[in-house]
């Protein structure tokens, strides 16, 4: 089956500075890559997606690449902001019989002011 | 419009009890999954219902199990806990299927402790 594993576990940076999230993936055939937020308490909430037919994709201070051939995604976080600390999950779902959406293994984003 | 709404959001039960947990999909939506989240082993999933019919299923034992009605609210029981099983149970909908691109939206969650 699918397996995604994400660097790093924790990330701090300063307020202003970018943060970069990068998820690697196992199964040739995953076609879906989200990306989730999670603030403490709170459910994972969709930040922004991609699909294997595009190479890049943004959303204001958000981006997301995909290189396919070297099976990784990164996220991407401009500007940061103090409201951008939260624990951040990659995911990869496969075009394959198993259709469902497999998780990295998430990264605490801390931004200090 | 309505997100997903699960319930109850959290309980405590001792341990060889049985727990069901209840999820409200948005409107419209078909396709309910489920996943279990813990500090340890991150989220993984549980299954996968569709049109009341079990899709896909993740490798957890057979204590797990799970039901879709005919207006697409689905329910995860979970039978002689254990104390391994605490943990925050999310229930994601989404419009077709997983496996159709559509975006998943996830509950609020059920914080379960098992004592």
């Amino acid at each position: 089956g699918e397996n995604v594993e994400q660097h790093p576990s924790t990330l701090s940076v300063q307020e202003g500075d970018s943060a970069v999230i990068k998820c690697t993936y196992s199964d040739s055939a995953s076609n879906y890559f989200p990306w989730y937020k999670q603030e403490l308490g709170k459910r994972p909430q969709l930040i922004i997606d991609i699909r294997s037919n595009v190479g890049e994709k943004k959303d204001q201070r958000i981006a997301v690449t995909l290189n396919k051939t070297a099976k990784h995604f990164s996220l991407h976080i401009t500007e940061t902001q103090p409201e951008d600390s939260a624990v951040y999950f990659c995911a990869a779902r496969s075009s394959g019989s198993a259709r469902q959406l497999t998780f990295g293994s998430g990264t605490q984003l801390t931004v200090l002011p | 419009k309505a997100g997903v709404t699960q319930t109850p959001r959290y309980l405590i039960k001792t341990r060889g009890q049985q727990v069901t947990l209840s999820c409200s999909p948005i409107s419209g939506h078909r396709s309910v999954s489920w996943y279990q989240q813990t500090p340890g082993q991150g989220l993984q999933f549980l299954f996968e219902y569709f049109s009341e019919t079990q899709r896909n299923k993740g490798n957890f034992p057979g204590r797990f199990s799970g039901r879709q009605f005919s207006n697409s609210r689905s329910e995860m029981n979970v039978s002689t806990l254990e104390l391994g099983d605490s943990a925050l149970y999310l229930c994601a909908s989404s419009l077709t299927g997983p496996d159709s691109g559509n975006t998943i939206y996830f509950g609020e969650g059920s914080w379960l402790t098992v004592v």
